[in-house]
C-alpha cells in the first residue's frame, strides 16, 4: 500500500483481555518496527522483523508480549492479560531494507486504553 | 549506550518568530541523526536526517538542524515558524550498523497567535 497501515486506530479493552494489535507495512518494505509511546513520553523500541524473522526483540517489556509477521507484510503485535501500564500508542514503522540509513515510515498507530 | 536527550519538554513560540529545538546525542562514532515531527492524531513524519557530509542538513517543512560534534548536539531550526508547525518534535539517534533508531523523549512546540 501507500503507506504503513495500523488497525485498530483506537481500542479499549478490560484488564486482563488479552488484545490483538495489526501492521501493514508498505508493500515491499522487509523490516518492520514496533515501538511504545507512553503518555507524554518518547518511543519505546519493542522488536523489529527482517522479512519473518525477529532479530532484536529486546524492548518488548514482558512475556506477555509477542509479536509475529506472516508472508514478510502483516505483522501482529500481542498483548496477552493486558494491564493499566499498557495503556499507549503503539506505533509500527516499515523500512526498505534494516540498516536505518533507510529511514521509517510510520504508520499512525493504536491508541490502546486499557480500563 | 546511545541515548538522546531533548532537554525542553514544551516550548512556545509566535508565529512568525525563529525556532530552535535542542538535542544532545551521546554516541561514540559518528552518529545518524534524525528528527522527526508528530502532528495531533498523525503519525511520525521524518523531517530531515544527518549521515555525513555537510554539518548543516536541509529538511522538509523549511526545516534545517546543524551537527556540532564538539558538543554533541543536533539542534533543529527555522527562521520563521507558521501555526501549522504546532506539534511534537523527535530527535532520534542510531549507528551505522544498528538495526534499530533511539528516539528522545519530545519537544511540544506551542505557536502563539
Amino acid at each position: 500500500g501507500a503507506g504503513v497501515s495500523q488497525s485498530p486506530s483506537n481500542k479499549v479493552t478490560e484488564k486482563g483481555k488479552d488484545v490483538e494489535l495489526r501492521c501493514d507495512p508498505i508493500s515491499g518494505h522487509t523490516a518492520l518496527y514496533w515501538y511504545r509511546q507512553r503518555l507524554g513520553q518518547g518511543l519505546e523500541f519493542l522488536i523489529y522483523f527482517q522479512g519473518n524473522s525477529a532479530p532484536d526483540k529486546s524492548g518488548l517489556p514482558s512475556d506477555r508480549f509477542s509479536a509475529e509477521r506472516t508472508g514478510e507484510s502483516v505483522s501482529t503485535l500481542t498483548i496477552q492479560r493486558t494491564q493499566q501500564e499498557d495503556s499507549a500508542v503503539y506505533l509500527c514503522a516499515s523500512s526498505l531494507s534494516t540498516g536505518i540509513g533507510y529511514g521509517y515510515t510510520f504508520g499512525s498507530g493504536t491508541r490502546l486504553t486499557v480500563v | 549506550a546511545q541515548s538522546v536527550t531533548q532537554p525542553d519538554i514544551h516550548i512556545t513560540v509566535s508565529e512568525g518568530a525563529s525556532l530552535e529545538l535542542r538535542c544532545n546525542y551521546s554516541y561514540g562514532a559518528t552518529p545518524y541523526l534524525f528528527w522527526y515531527v508528530q502532528s495531533p492524531g498523525q503519525g511520525l513524519q521524518l523531517l530531515l536526517k544527518y549521515f555525513s557530509g555537510d554539518t548543516l542538513v536541509q529538511g522538509i517543512k523549511g526545516f534545517e538542524a546543524e551537527f556540532k560534534r564538539s558538543q554533541s548536539s543536533f539542534n533543529l531550526r527555522k527562521p520563521s515558524v507558521h501555526w501549522s508547525d504546532a506539534a511534537e518534535y523527535f530527535c532520534a539517534v542510531g549507528a551505522s550498523s544498528a538495526s534499530k533508531i533511539i528516539f528522545g523523549s519530545g519537544t511540544r512546540l506551542s505557536i502563539r497567535p
